[in-house]
């Protein structure tokens, strides 16, 4: 059971923008851990999509962007391309736990 | 080309054991923590365990620790996983992954392509 909780979906139509939140709590996001954002796409293995809440390693196209406020922290996916309908997880460290990383649960965006 | 390939995965009974083994290739391995993160059936990523550049520092998640050990030798450009004590919930696909960090542990940047880990009679 995850400590960060994101929405089991999102969907969208092709040009639109679409927002997965990652919700936390005052040990996790709320106490200034960065949140890191991975794409995974089908059968393949997890890639970095964001890092540092809003940071894009080299190759990923602008159009994905992260954000983080309070105890959550968000992705935004603008000009959604057919290409994007695909699982992201974010990732941040909990200090209430005895271990550094934590995995949100997991949304799959769908493109309309 | 920086590259993490997993081995070592296969089908094994419960309570027996099983050793992953993950070669790393196109940096330096001594320079970066690494970590195994798993993935069950059909569900999210788990983080399984993390090991400094140095050994120094290791964590596992509850769920593995007691059974499981992080290990990895620098000289070999290599990670391991020795898993005892197997249950069928340790089945899944489990990834190798670089840190960005040597000494604490930060994001991971690079992932293996996983081997596949399955726990049944």
């Amino acid at each position: 059971q995850s400590v960060l909780t994101q929405p089991p979906s999102v969907s969208g139509a092709p040009g639109q923008r679409v927002t997965i939140s990652c919700t936390g709590s005052s040990s996790n996001i709320g106490a200034g851990y960065d949140v890191h954002w991975y794409q995974q796409l089908p059968g393949t293995a997890p890639k970095l999509l964001i890092y540092g809440n809003s940071n894009r390693p080299s190759g990923v196209p602008d159009r994905f962007s992260g954000s983080k406020s309070g105890t959550s922290a968000s992705l935004a996916i603008s000009g959604l391309q057919a290409e994007d309908e695909t699982d992201y997880y974010c990732q941040s460290y909990d200090s209430s736990l005895s271990v550094p990383y934590v995995f949100g649960t997991g949304t799959k965006v769908t493109v309309l | 080309e920086v590259q993490l390939v997993e081995s070592g995965g296969g089908l094994v009974q419960p309570d027996r054991s099983l050793r992953l083994s993950c070669a790393a290739s196109g940096f330096t391995f001594d320079d970066y923590a690494m970590h195994w993160v798993r993935q069950a059936p059909g569900k999210g990523l788990e983080w399984v365990s993390s090991i400094s550049w140095n050994s120094g520092s290791i964590g596992y998640a509850d769920s593995v620790k007691g059974r499981f050990t992080i290990s990895r030798d620098n000289a070999k450009n290599s990670l391991y996983l020795q898993m005892n004590s197997l249950r069928a919930e340790d089945t899944a696909l489990y990834y190798c992954a670089k840190d960005i960090a040597a000494g604490t542990f930060y994001y991971m940047d690079v992932w293996g392509k996983g081997t596949t880990v399955t726990v049944s009679s």
